[in-house]
C-alpha cells in the first residue's frame, strides 16, 4: 500500500520563527490534505491541495504530485500553532494518514 | 451549522461492557468515517460509509460495529469492551467522495479498565 512519511517527527521553535513540514508519499495519489490537531485534540482541515500552492494567512502549502511530496510552511509562528500536523493522501480508494509532525512553539 | 457532532466527550468503561459512540453531521455529507487515534500515533480507519444503508470495513474493524440508517447519523458500537480499545475516537465526514475535504468531530476519549 501507499506509504506516507512526515518529517521531522518533532520540532521545537521560538515564537516568530518560520518552519517547513514535509510529507512524502510512495506512489501516485489523487488528493492530499493537511490537518492541524491542536493541544485540545481538535482536528482542523488546513488545506485541500492535490497539486499546486495555496496560502491562508501565515500558512501555505505546496504539493508537487509528480515528485510525491507536499510542504507546509508556517511563517512567524505563534504559540497557537502548537500541536500535531498531519498530512493525508487518497490512493487506491483509501485515505491514508501520516504519523504527524509535533510542533511546539515556545513563547 | 454545527458540523460533525460527537457524543459523549469522555467515557470510562469496564471490560466486557458495551456502548455506542454517537456521530451526527448536518452538512448533508454522503461519506462518513470512524477513526481511532492511539497516544502519539496517527489515525486508523475503523469503518466508513458512502451513504445511508452502506457501510464497509477499514483497517481495524474488529470489536466494532456500525450502522447508517440516515444520512446524518453514523453510530459506532463496541460490544465487549477490551483494554485495547482505549483510544480517542474521531468521526469525520466528507461531501461527495474520498477526494472531498474531510471534516472531523471533536472526538470521544474512551478508557476501558
Amino acid at each position: 500500500g501507499i506509504q506516507v512519511e512526515q518529517s521531522p517527527p518533532d520540532l521545537i521553535l521560538q515564537e516568530g520563527a518560520n518552519s517547513t513540514l514535509r510529507c512524502n508519499f510512495s506512489d501516485s495519489v489523487n488528493n492530499l490534505q493537511w490537518f492541524h490537531q491542536n493541544p485540545w485534540g481538535q482536528l482542523i482541515n488546513l488545506f485541500y491541495i492535490p497539486s499546486g500552492t495555496k496560502q491562508n494567512g501565515r500558512l501555505s502549502a505546496t504539493t508537487v504530485a509528480t515528485e510525491r511530496y507536499s510542504l507546509l510552511y508556517i511563517s512567524s509562528s505563534q504559540t497557537t500553532d502548537s500541536g500535531v500536523y498531519f498530512c493525508a493522501v487518497v490512493g487506491n480508494d483509501k485515505i491514508i494518514f501520516g504519523k504527524g509532525t509535533r510542533l511546539h512553539i515556545l513563547p | 451549522n454545527a458540523g460533525v457532532t460527537q457524543t459523549p466527550k469522555f467515557r470510562i468503561l469496564k471490560i466486557g461492557q458495551s456502548m455506542t459512540l454517537q456521530c451526527a453531521q448536518d452538512m448533508n455529507h454522503n461519506y462518513m468515517y470512524w477513526y481511532r487515534q492511539d497516544p502519539g500515533m496517527g489515525l486508523k480507519l475503523i469503518y466508513y460509509s458512502v451513504g445511508a444503508g452502506i457501510t464497509d470495513k477499514g483497517e481495524v474493524p474488529n470489536g466494532y460495529n456500525v450502522s447508517r440508517s440516515t444520512t446524518e447519523d453514523f453510530p459506532l458500537r463496541l460490544e465487549l469492551a477490551a483494554p485495547s480499545q482505549t483510544s480517542v475516537y474521531f468521526c469525520a465526514s466528507s461531501y461527495a467522495d474520498l477526494l472531498s475535504p474531510l471534516h472531523f468531530g471533536n472526538g470521544t476519549r474512551l478508557t476501558v479498565t
